[in-house]
């Protein structure tokens, strides 16, 4: 399959640890946000979300943390998987409710190492 | 199908040439979207089409780049003149809504030589 950035940021995990991946999101009215994961050769698949009056989400093996303070956004994955191996994508909605023009950031590559 | 299917899946088009990318959403769904993701980066919005209507077509870098999706399904993004900066991979995402819940489809690769 293609792959969808050569020169990301890269987090190296063994499998079945835990995986943090950060994101600073760029626009203070943003009250919506999404994490997507994005495999070689295929488009970004939605992981879980969060909105701006939550600072913690859980989902099946993964949590979003947001700190509004300082304009960031985490994605933890729990017990680390080689189908975890992915580039992932935060999205903030720019603040505007119902907005299809999210802004996405530019990706952390996730390796899981057996 | 099941999900939001693109074509061709690559294409590789000299400078100067016209190329046509077709998304194919699911059934049903009112909104389509197209990104642009340039190598490295994260998709950017290009436009936005509800039904047959294209509402937002902002993100459209220039004149060159053309969308259409005539009886409210299959989308056509078109570009013509093709340039060296066009190339990407040019995603495809489907919803019932505008603000959630979309499905991309695998993306077409275009490259400009």
């Amino acid at each position: 399959g293609e792959s969808v950035g050569l020169h990301l940021p890269t987090l190296s995990v063994q499998e079945g640890d835990n995986s943090i991946i950060n994101c600073a999101y760029s626009n203070s009215a943003s009250d919506y946000f999404i994490w997507y994961k994005q495999e070689s050769g295929k488009g970004p698949q939605f992981i879980i979300d969060i909105r701006s009056n939550m600072d913690k989400r859980q989902g099946q093996r993964v949590t979003v943390l947001l700190n509004k303070t300082v304009k960031h956004l985490s994605l933890q994955i729990a017990a680390t998987q080689p189908g975890d191996s992915a580039v992932y994508f935060c999205a903030e909605n720019g603040g505007t409710s119902g907005t299809y023009k999210y802004i996405f950031g530019t990706g952390t590559r996730l390796k899981v190492l057996a | 199908g099941a999900g939001v299917s693109q074509s061709p899946r690559y294409k590789v088009a000299k400078r100067g040439q016209d190329v046509a990318l077709r998304c194919d959403p699911i059934s049903g769904h009112v909104s389509l979207f197209w990104y642009q993701q340039a190598l490295g980066q994260g998709p950017e919005f290009l436009t936005y089409f509800q039904n047959e209507a294209q509402l937002d077509k902002s993100g459209l870098p220039s004149d060159r780049f053309f969308a259409e999706r005539p009886e409210g399904s299959v989308s056509t993004l078109k570009i013509q003149r093709t340039q060296q900066e066009d190339s990407a991979v040019y995603l495809c995402a489907s919803s019932l809504g505008t603000s959630g819940g979309w499905y991309f489809g695998p993306g077409t690769r275009l490259t400009v030589t």
